[in-house]
């Protein structure tokens, strides 16, 4: 079955650790993303990369980073520069071609950091 | 630029009843617009999809949105509510944008289903 795959569901973490959240896809899809999601506040974009070894910032990148060495493969690294890392975490993928921009979501991975 | 605007945070309706879940958007292009659904601590689910074909689209279970352009309007209706159908929906615009197409996601609008 084609689709995205977010591992692990939960993650837990002591504050002042890096933690890295994986994210894999399977549809050939060239464009992938994070996005972060608090309560009350829908989803907003922490990187994106719409080819290989290239990656864009969204509206909340500080405190973290990310890497696109493989098109099936885009991990996130929560840092602990990161103030409220506390959240859950989803990935996405898409096709870049004219008309075909709906994205496919992994499950999520929800974040806690004490 | 583009933005998306849910007009209500939370809708409330009885099983059985119609839904109207209202999205605005504004962009400087001819847009794609999107909804997804999101049941709890779980990834979004693509419901329907407008990319310049038909002004009226029809998408999974039952629900379908209209596009009207002269009111930037993207509204998700369903005929009859479904205790399942009780989830989160995000309403989405993506327009090109330096040869991009980011979307942007409106807050999202909480569907309530009361039997």
């Amino acid at each position: 079955d084609g689709g995205i795959t977010q591992s692990p569901k939960y993650l837990f973490r002591k504050e002042g650790q890096n933690v890295t959240l994986s994210c894999e896809q399977n549809l050939n899809h060239d464009a992938m993303y994070w996005y972060r999601q608090d309560p009350g506040q829908g989803l907003r974009l922490i990187y994106y990369s719409q080819i290989v070894n290239d990656f864009q910032k969204g509206d909340i990148a500080e405190g973290y980073s990310v890497s696109r060495e493989k098109k099936e493969s885009f991990p996130l690294t929560v840092t602990s520069a990161q103030k409220n890392p506390t959240a859950f975490y989803l990935c996405a993928s898409s096709q870049t071609r004219v008309g075909s921009y709906e994205q496919y979501f992994g499950p999520g991975t929800r974040l806690t950091v004490t | 630029a583009q933005s998306v605007t849910q007009l209500d945070s939370h809708v409330s309706v009885s099983e059985g009843t119609p839904v109207l879940l209202r999205c605005n958007y504004s962009s400087s292009y001819s847009p794609s617009l999107f909804w997804y659904v999101q049941h709890p601590n779980k990834g979004l689910q693509l419901l329907l999809k407008y990319t310049s074909a038909a002004t009226l689209v029809k998408g999974i279970n039952g629900f379908e949105a209209e596009f009207k352009k002269s009111e930037t309007s993207f509204h998700l209706t369903k005929p009859s509510a479904h205790m399942s159908d009780a989830a989160e929906y995000f309403c989405v615009v993506s327009a090109p944008s330096g040869g991009s197409y980011i979307p942007t996601f409106g807050r999202g609008t909480s569907l309530i289903v009361h039997p």
